[in-house]
This record gives C-alpha cells, sequence and structure tokens, in this order.
C-alpha cells in the first residue's frame, strides 16, 4: 500500500479558478511530517509548506492554504485564483521513522501536475 | 552560500559505462541523500547519510554506491549503468534527519541521466 496517495494524477483548470490537490498518507507513527512540494516545468523542487502531527492548525498563505485532518489522514492543498505560474507537479510527502526507529525518512507521492490556463 | 549544488546536469551513458553523480553543499548540513524521479513514481530515496563515515540504503539501493568522506560531498557512484537506470536524480541535505520545524530539506536542482 501507499505511504502517501495523491489520487489525483493530472489537473487543468481555467485561470483564477480555485484548485483543491489531494493528500492521504499511512503511518503508524505518532509523530511524523507532511511537506508539500513544488516542480515547476524547470525542474527544480521548491519547498512550499511543512506540518507537524501535532499540529492540526490550517495554514494560509496568500494563495495557498492548507487543511490537514488526521480523522481523515489526509493533507489538502489549494490554490486560490490559480494563475499560469501555479501551472507544475505538485509533491505531497510524508516524513516518518525508520529503520527501525531511529531515522526519518521522506516518502513522496507520485504527484499531481496541475496545469493552469489562461 | 551556493546550497546545494549537482553536476552533472546532463549525462548520458552506454549500458555498463561507470559514472559518478556529483553532491555538494555548503551549508554544514549533516543529513545528505540522493533521490530518483521517474514519471509517474514521485521521488524515491537510493541512498542516505547522517554524517561523515555513516551511509545507509533506502527504498531503491540496487546498482548505486555511495560514500560520504567529507561533510560537504556525497557522491553517488553507477558502477555498471542499466537502462532502468535512466531518471533524474536529486541530491539533498538538511541540518539533521530530524525533520523539526527549523530543519528544511534543501534540494539540488538535479541530474537528467540517461543510459542507452
Amino acid at each position: 500500500a501507499q505511504k502517501v496517495t495523491q489520487a489525483q494524477t493530472e489537473i487543468s483548470v481555467v485561470e483564477k479558478e480555485d484548485v483543491t490537490l489531494d493528500c492521504v498518507y499511512e503511518t503508524r507513527d505518532t509523530t511524523y511530517y507532511l511537506f508539500w512540494y513544488k516542480q515547476p516545468p524547470s525542474g527544480e523542487l521548491v519547498f512550499l509548506i511543512r506540518r507537524n502531527s501535532f499540529d492540526e492548525q490550517n495554514e494560509i498563505s496568500g494563495r495557498y492554504s492548507w487543511n490537514f485532518q488526521k480523522s481523515t489522514s489526509s493533507f489538502n492543498f489549494t490554490i486560490t485564483a490559480s494563475q499560469v505560474v501555479d501551472s507544475a507537479v505538485y509533491f505531497c510527502a510524508l516524513s516518518e521513522l525508520y529503520s527501525g526507529g531511529s531515522n526519518y525518512k521522506l516518502t513522496f507521492g507520485k504527484g499531481t501536475l496541475l496545469t493552469v490556463n489562461p | 552560500n551556493a546550497g546545494v549544488t549537482q553536476t552533472p546536469k546532463f549525462q548520458v551513458l552506454k549500458t555498463g559505462q561507470s559514472m559518478t553523480l556529483q553532491c555538494a553543499q555548503d551549508m554544514n548540513h549533516e543529513y545528505m541523500s540522493w533521490y530518483r524521479q521517474d514519471p509517474g513514481m514521485g521521488l524515491r530515496l537510493i541512498h542516505y547519510s547522517v554524517g561523515a563515515g555513516i551511509t545507509d540504503q533506502g527504498e531503491v539501493p540496487n546498482g548505486y554506491n555511495v560514500s560520504r568522506s567529507t561533510t560537504e560531498d556525497f557522491p553517488l557512484r553507477l558502477l555498471s549503468a542499466a537502462p532502468s537506470q535512466t531518471s533524474v536524480y536529486f541530491c539533498a541535505s538538511s541540518y539533521s534527519i530530524q525533520p523539526s520545524s527549523y530543519n528544511e530539506q534543501f534540494f539540488g536542482p538535479g541530474t537528467r541521466l540517461t543510459v542507452l
């Protein structure tokens, strides 16, 4: 079973539409971290947000907002009033203890390709 | 600071050739790691290191070797390249392995490798 599931492989919207990218994770740890990264067409990975398992407060940063719900193991990402520059692949990732509890491992979802059309 | 640098940016190899992907960071980070990115697969951890002289395997280590002789450098070696190793490779570093609120993982720009 996947540790991090991004069920939406591709999403296409028109500029100014709101769009939500879904992320469902699976872990047995009580302490873990969730991340979102953006990979624009240029290929680099851009860190967007980190959230630890004890902080369920939703966060807003400009047009970006994140909804963390432990009850449903979800960490969804919403872009409000999307712009063409938001076109990218977005990855959700989970960091949990690995190797018998001595190290942390970052597991990525398969990514969602978001295309924002003018 | 240059952050995390990777060389080369692009490489084409023939099956059976060997090569080393270079990764360096100037942030005095203890934790460094290598990922490969394949279409529809996300990023998968190949090897990681928690400090100079200490390395361990990730999710997909077969066909790759690593060593960490200095804090700054973490090269990835392909001893006998295979077409299945065609991928984009990312190196990453962070202050420590624990993903605390002040411990962001920085990624390099990636190396696109093609094995014919």
